[in-house]
C-alpha cells in the first residue's frame, strides 16, 4: 500500500527535551510538508522540501528543524526553543509539476503534549 | 500567513440541505485545493480547481473559481452526517509555487 505515515501518533515531551516527529512515504513523492494545527486552527506552514538535501522555512520554523537526507524521509525536530509546542503535527506530500502543485497527500497527524 | 480564509467558521444544517462554504485569498494562484479533515485526523483532498476554470464537479461536490474576487466557493449538495468534517480551502501562489498555504477552515456539522 502506497501512503505516507507519521509516528508516533502521541507523543509526550517535558519541558526543554528535544524530540523529533518521523514522516516517511512510499508515494515517490518530490516535496514534503511539515504543518502545525493548533486546536479549531488551520493549518501553518513549518517546514518544506522540494527535494533531498534542500528544504526552505515556512511561516513558523523557529523552534523547529528538519533534514531531508532521503527521498522517503521528512523527519521535525521540535527543539527546547520552541516555547509552546503542544499542537497536532500533519506531514504531507505532493508530486512537484514544474509550476503546478497537485494534490497533498497527508499523513494522520503526531498530536505532541508537553507535560 | 495564511493565504486563505474560509467563510463561516461553523456551519449546522439537516441531512438533506445544501451545504456552501467560502474561500478568500490574497495573491495570484496557480490553483486551488479543497480539503477535508475529520477530528483528530490527517486531511484528505476532495478537488483542484486551476486558474483558467470557473466551475469543477466531483459527485455531490461543486467548487467555483472567481479569480478577479480572488475566492472560492464549495457547496455539498443532499448533504449526509458523514460530511461532518472540517474543510480547507489551500493554495499556491504564483510568486511561490512550492509552497502549499491553508486557510482557517469551516467546521460542518450535518445532523441526521
Amino acid at each position: 500500500d502506497g501512503g505516507i505515515t507519521q509516528s508516533p501518533k502521541y507523543l509526550f515531551r517535558k519541558e526543554g527535551q528535544n524530540v523529533t516527529l518521523s514522516c516517511e512515504q512510499n508515494l515517490n513523492h518530490d516535496a514534503m510538508y511539515w504543518y502545525r494545527q493548533d486546536p479549531g486552527q488551520g493549518l501553518r506552514l513549518i517546514y518544506y522540501s522540494q527535494i533531498v538535501n534542500d528544504f526552505q522555512k515556512g511561516d513558523i520554523a523557529e523552534g523547529y528543524s528538519v533534514s531531508r537526507e532521503k527521498k522517503e524521509s521528512f523527519p521535525l525536530t521540535v527543539t527546547s526553543a520552541q516555547k509552546n509546542p503542544t499542537a497536532f503535527y500533519l506531514c504531507a506530500s505532493s508530486i512537484q509539476e514544474a509550476t503546478l502543485n497537485t494534490e497533498a497527500f497527508f499523513g494522520q497527524g503526531t498530536r505532541l503534549t508537553v507535560v | 500567513s495564511q493565504q486563505g480564509e474560509e467563510d463561516p467558521q461553523a456551519l449546522s444544517i439537516q441531512e438533506g440541505e445544501n451545504a456552501t462554504m467560502n474561500c478568500s485569498y490574497k495573491t495570484s494562484i496557480n490553483n486551488l485545493q479543497w480539503y477535508r479533515q475529520n477530528s483528530g485526523r490527517g486531511l484528505v483532498h476532495l478537488i483542484l480547481i486551476r486558474s483558467n476554470e470557473r466551475e469543477k464537479h466531483s459527485g455531490r461536490l461543486r467548487v467555483t473559481l472567481d479569480t478577479s474576487k480572488k475566492s472560492s466557493s464549495l457547496l455539498i449538495t443532499a448533504s449526509r452526517a458523514a460530511d461532518t468534517a472540517s474543510y480547507f480551502c489551500a493554495t499556491d501562489a504564483t510568486y511561490n509555487t512550492d509552497k502549499l498555504i491553508f486557510g482557517t477552515g469551516t467546521r460542518l456539522q450535518v445532523f441526521p
